[in-house]
């Protein structure tokens, strides 16, 4: 069982916005604004999409944003495209060294 | 150009050994802390390791602990898992990463590691 709890799927139209939620404690998510999310499309390795909560590295489409409210981060997909069909997962510092992964979210674009 | 290249993973009895190796170019691989992250088949994600970059500091998985060995040859620009008394559990893709400031930025394509009699 992951440490941080996401939805197993969300789904969406293309053009429509999506957001996957990332629950976690006091002492993760809620504790560190050291958040991430990746995605993974099937049979490839993870791409990083967001960092630090709301950062995107270059390259990444402004379409995807980040935020967090307590101990809750969110994943947010505006003008969802066919691309974007893939597996989501948040991961956050936790203190003492560790590092936690959602369980992972699958995204069907409709 | 960042590359990140597993090898070493293969098929191993239960309570064998396996070395996995990550080579690393277009990074200033001796300034970055490196982690290795598995994902066994149809599962998420699990963070194994990491090491500082110089080597000095090295943590953990409760799950690896004890069995799993993270090393890193700057001047080869390479890191390594050496992965002891393994468990079916263990069947997994490893991927390394390199981490910056809690995040995994650069990602290798993986190697599969699959713990089987």
């Amino acid at each position: 069982q992951s440490a941080l709890t996401q939805p197993r799927s969300v789904s969406g139209s293309p053009g429509q916005s999506v957001t996957i939620s990332c629950t976690g404690t006091s002492s993760d998510v809620g504790g560190y604004d050291y958040v991430s999310w990746y995605q993974q499309h099937p049979g490839k390795a993870p791409k990083l999409m967001i960092y630090d909560v709301s950062k995107r590295p270059s390259g990444v489409p402004d379409r995807f944003s980040g935020s967090k409210s307590g101990n809750t981060a969110s994943l947010t997909i505006s003008g969802l495209q066919a691309e974007d069909e893939a597996d989501y997962y948040c991961c956050s510092y936790a203190g003492s060294s560790l590092r936690e992964f959602g369980g992972g979210t699958k995204l069907t674009v409709l | 150009q960042v590359q990140l290249v597993e090898s070493g993973g293969g098929l191993v009895k239960p309570g064998g050994s396996l070395r996995l190796s990550c080579a690393a170019s277009g990074i200033a691989f001796s300034d970055f802390y490196m982690s290795w992250i598995r994902q066994a088949p149809g599962k998420g994600l699990e963070w194994v390791s990491y090491i500082s970059s110089s080597g000095s500091t090295t943590f953990y998985a409760d799950s690896v602990k004890g069995r799993f060995t993270i090393s890193r040859d700057n001047a080869k620009n390479s890191l390594y898992l050496q992965m002891d008394s393994l468990r079916a559990e263990d069947t997994a893709v490893y991927y390394c990463a390199r981490e910056s400031v809690w995040t995994f930025d650069y990602w290798g394509q993986g190697t599969l590691v699959t713990v089987s009699s």
